[in-house]
């Protein structure tokens, strides 16, 4: 059963504060996605990798950092959050070389206050 | 830019009846098509993808039309039920090597009426 999974689950932070978001999957995928959903604009890209050492940036990148160290962990940062961050966002893992199925994480909710 | 286009944003069918989802996109290179649900408080998952190859895709209910001429494709749920009622995503991408990205349709939420 393909596992990817979240941390932390729910998070508040104050404006200007960074926050990590990580993201663990043992599918032994090369690519692993971040996305953010929103009312109304459903799943946006915001950064993706291809294997440990590489981020590349999706439709939405402006404000989020990424950070591949390993092939299981993928994270995402916020330097300096903002209240248009708020969001629920979604980590996803995906086998390589053509378009395979992406497996979802639980989500995290992020309220920026 | 929105690249893939999904209607309606939201629909209510009756239980039984065939519910249809449409989506059209304009990369004329995306080659894979699949859809994704998403049941409330749960995170995506697929559902049900096709290439171009085919023009219809079947599993169960759930049945993908693809019209390659006039780049649309729809999902019907066929007997639909009330456990069927979820947001749907439609997606496509095409193929890079390295890496495959989905581009998301902006989802449609289905409610099932018993």
């Amino acid at each position: 059963e393909a596992a990817v999974t979240q941390s932390p689950r729910n998070k508040v932070a104050v404006t200007g504060g960074k926050v990590t978001l990580s993201c663990n999957q043992t599918n032994n995928h090369n690519n692993m996605y971040w996305y953010r959903q929103d009312t109304g604009h459903g799943l946006r890209l915001i950064h993706y990798s291809y294997g440990a050492g590489s981020t590349e940036k999706g439709d939405i990148p402006d404000g989020y950092k990424a950070s591949r160290p390993s092939q299981e962990n993928f994270s995402l940062i916020l330097e300096l959050a903002t209240p248009s961050q708020t969001s629920v966002y979604f980590c996803a893992s995906g086998g390589l070389g053509g378009q395979d199925t992406q497996y979802f994480g639980p989500g995290t909710r992020l309220l920026v206050l | 830019q929105q690249q893939v286009r999904q209607s309606p944003q939201s629909l209510t069918v009756w239980e039984g009846e065939t519910a249809i989802l449409n989506c059209s996109y304009e990369d004329s290179t995306f080659d894979y098509f699949p859809w994704y649900h998403q049941f409330p408080g749960e995170s995506p998952a697929l559902l049900i993808a096709i290439r171009p190859v085919s023009n219809k895709k079947e599993d169960g209910r759930f049945t993908i039309f693809f019209n390659k001429r006039e780049k649309k494709f729809s999902l019907h749920i066929a007997d639909s039920q009330p456990g069927d009622s979820a947001t749907y995503f439609c997606a496509a991408s095409a193929y890079t090597e390295g890496a495959d990205r989905l581009t998301f349709g902006k989802g449609t939420q289905l409610i099932i009426q018993p």
